[in-house]
Formats: structure tokens, C-alpha cells, sequence
């Protein structure tokens, strides 16, 4: 199972809104609503910040929103804070009955 | 609270052995699947395996199958990683990971440190 492709890094300033992509296939984000988007700071574990393509776990920020188009995802992130600058990683369930993991995104609040 | 505490990394030759342990708390253990995810240095997520609540499903990577066992015990709130004949690649950061539906993680823990190396 390969991962998901997202890109390595993007960018953007304080109130701005920025978007990551999440590219699987139609045996993962193509197949199925469950994509998740996860947040990780530098040392420390991910956290749910988006199921389900669209839900926001509670205490998840409003900013924070996802969608996805055949066999992309993706993450939005309006309103740009300094505390969001981390990395990003999608997920997928997949037909092999497994989880698979984007390569991550780096977040850099200029 | 929802709490999940792994121990049992450390450093450890390849061909070795080591058993990763989860201790759960907070929540109806029993109830839920859990996942192992692990993070190799400066890498990304990477999942491991999965054992549903009451370990009648159990899946791997396909690089660890043959060497790693799930395993649970409901009665005492604890995941286990048993891991064999392991290798350098295998060096990373194990989590702990309750699972929602479809292997969704809503909860991790902190992760454990294991470093295979000669």
C-alpha cells in the first residue's frame, strides 16, 4: 500500500487561509468517506483534528475544515495562527481493510 | 481522562526481540479496536496493525507480517506489540492508538522509543 501524496511543505501568514492536498487512489480516499487529518507538533503525538472527510472532533477550532473530489482530500485552514505552524498528516481507510498514512506537510506560519 | 501510556522501547540489536506495552484508562477498553502506528526519525505516520475489541480481526503492514503479534487483554485495560527478529528499519517511535470506526485514531498515546541498531 503506498502512501497517500501530500505535499512537503506549504506556507502562509497570519490570517491568511491555506490548503493541503491529500491524493490516494480508488482503493483509499476514493472508495471511502473516511479520511482523517492529523496535527504534530515537533516531539510530540498527532492529534484528530478532521474525520470523516469533514467532521471536526470536539475543541477542534471552526478554521479548521475538510472536503475531498474523487481521490483527493483536503485540509483547510482559515484564519492562519502562530500555534498552527506543525506538520499534517492524512489518512485513509483502504479496500485491504487497513489504514494508510499521506508522507505529512509541513505548516510554516511566516 | 483518556489516557493511553506505552513502555517497553529501548535498544535492541537486529534479530532481537522486544514486547511493547499499552496501558489504557479513562474508557471502556473492551469496546474499542486499537491500533500500534509508529514514526521513524524525521519520517512520517506509518501503520503498524490493528486487533479489534475482542481480537477476532487482526491485520499488519505487510513488512512487519511474520514478525510482530498483536495482542490484548481486556481484563487488565492492556495492548501489547510483540516484536521479533527485528530490524534496523524497524528504529521509530511506537504509538498507541484507540480506533474508531474504520481505523480512525481519535486518541494517542505518547509514544514509545525503539532503536534497533547494532
Amino acid at each position: 500500500q503506498s502512501a497517500l501524496t501530500q505535499p512537503a511543505s506549504v506556507s502562509g501568514s497570519p490570517g491568511q487561509s491555506i490548503t493541503i492536498s491529500c491524493t490516494g487512489t480508488s482503493s483509499d480516499v476514493g472508495n471511502y468517506n473516511y479520511v482523517s487529518w492529523y496535527q504534530q507538533h515537533p516531539g510530540k503525538a498527532p492529534k484528530l483534528m478532521i474525520y470523516d472527510v469533514t467532521n471536526r472532533p470536539s475543541g477542534v477550532p471552526d478554521r479548521f475544515s475538510g472536503s475531498k473530489s474523487g481521490n483527493t482530500a483536503s485540509l483547510t485552514i482559515s484564519g492562519l495562527q502562530a500555534e498552527d505552524e506543525a506538520d499534517y498528516y492524512c489518512s485513509s481507510y483502504t479496500s485491504s481493510s487497513t489504514v494508510v498514512f499521506g508522507g505529512g506537510t509541513k505548516l510554516t506560519v511566516l | 481522562e483518556v489516557q493511553l501510556v506505552e513502555s517497553g522501547g529501548g535498544l535492541v540489536k537486529p534479530g532481537g526481540s522486544l514486547r511493547l506495552s499499552c496501558a489504557a484508562s479513562g474508557f471502556i477498553f473492551r469496546s474499542y479496536s486499537m491500533n500500534w502506528v509508529r514514526q521513524a526519525p524525521g519520517k512520517g505516520l506509518e501503520w503498524v496493525s490493528s486487533i479489534s475489541s475482542s481480537s477476532n480481526y487482526i491485520y499488519y503492514t505487510d513488512s512487519v507480517k511474520g514478525r510482530f503479534t498483536i495482542s490484548r487483554d481486556n481484563a487488565k485495560n492492556s495492548l501489547f506489540l510483540q516484536m521479533n527478529n527485528l530490524r534496523v528499519e524497524d528504529t521509530a517511535v511506537y504509538y498507541c492508538a484507540r480506533v474508531q470506526h474504520h481505523l480512525l485514531v481519535d486518541v494517542w498515546g505518547q509514544g514509545t522509543t525503539v532503536t534497533v541498531s547494532s
